[in-house]
C-alpha cells in the first residue's frame, strides 16, 4: 500500500524558534500534499494544499507567512512553524495524494503526525 | 450546521459485538467516501473507499453507501480491543481535492 512517512513524531522546542516537519510519500509519487492541524478529540482541519513546484493554498485563517510550505520534488513536502508559540502546539498530520487512476486520484494517505509541544 | 455529522461517542461495546458507526451529510455533490481509523497519536489509516451506494467487504468490515439517503456507515463484525480507536469518516466531491471530514466516533472494545 501507499506509505507515507512523517519526521520527526514529536518536537519540543522553545518559543521563537522555527520547527521543520517533513513529509514523503514512499512508495509513490503525490501529486498533491496536504497539512492537517488537529487538537485532542476534534477532527482534522485542514490547513494547506501544497502542489510540486508551486505555491501552497492556504485555508481561511491560516497565516501563510507563520506556516510556511515548500513541496519540492513528487515524494517530499515540509512544513516549517516559524517562530514558534505555545498556542502553536498542536498534532500536524500530513497527507499525499497520488497520481493514477480515477478512484485513487481521490485518497489521501497520511503520515503518522507530529506533535509538536512549545514551551 | 456541518456538511458531515457524525456522533463523536465514545461508543463502548464487548469484544465479539457488531459495531455500527454511522455518518449522514448535506451535500449531494459528495462521491467519493472513505472510513478512516486513528490510533491515539497517530495518524488516521484508510480502511475503506467506496464509490457507488451499496456495499463493500474487506475482511470484518463493511461499508454501506445510501446516497439517496446521504447516509454511510462502518460495521465491524467480530470487534476486538485492538480495534478500539477513533473511526472518522471523510467524503470528497468529484470536482475538489478537499477531504470533508465527520468529526470522528471514538469506539471502545472491552475485552
Amino acid at each position: 500500500g501507499a506509505v507515507v512517512s512523517q519526521h520527526p513524531s514529536w518536537v519540543i522546542c522553545k518559543s521563537g524558534t522555527s520547527v521543520k516537519i517533513e513529509c514523503r510519500s514512499l512508495d509513490f509519487q503525490a501529486t498533491t500534499m496536504f497539512w492537517y492541524r488537529q487538537f485532542p478529540k476534534q477532527s482534522l482541519m485542514l490547513m494547506a494544499t501544497s502542489n510540486e513546484g508551486s505555491k501552497a493554498t492556504y485555508e481561511q485563517g491560516v497565516e501563510k507567512d507563520k506556516f510556511l510550505i515548500n513541496h519540492a520534488s513528487l515524494t517530499l513536502s515540509t512544513l516549517t512553524v516559524t517562530s514558534a508559540h505555545p498556542e502553536d502546539s498542536s498534532f500536524y498530520i500530513c497527507s499525499a495524494r497520488g497520481l493514477a487512476g480515477d478512484l485513487a486520484k481521490n485518497i489521501q494517505y497520511f503520515g503518522a503526525g507530529t506533535r509538536l509541544s512549545v514551551l | 450546521q456541518k456538511e458531515v455529522e457524525q456522533d463523536p461517542g465514545p461508543l463502548s461495546v464487548p469484544e465479539g459485538a457488531i459495531v455500527s458507526l454511522n455518518c449522514t451529510y448535506s451535500n449531494s455533490a459528495f462521491q467519493y467516501f472513505m472510513w478512516y481509523r486513528q490510533y491515539s497519536r497517530k495518524g488516521p489509516e484508510l480502511l475503506m473507499y467506496t464509490y457507488s451506494s451499496g456495499n463493500k467487504e474487506d475482511g470484518r468490515f463493511t461499508a454501506q453507501v445510501d446516497k439517496s439517503s446521504k447516509y454511510i456507515s462502518l460495521f465491524i463484525r467480530d470487534s476486538q480491543p485492538s480495534d478500539s480507536a477513533t473511526y472518522l469518516c471523510a467524503m470528497i466531491m468529484d470536482s475538489s481535492y478537499k477531504l470533508i471530514f465527520g468529526s470522528g466516533t471514538r469506539l471502545l472494545v472491552r475485552p
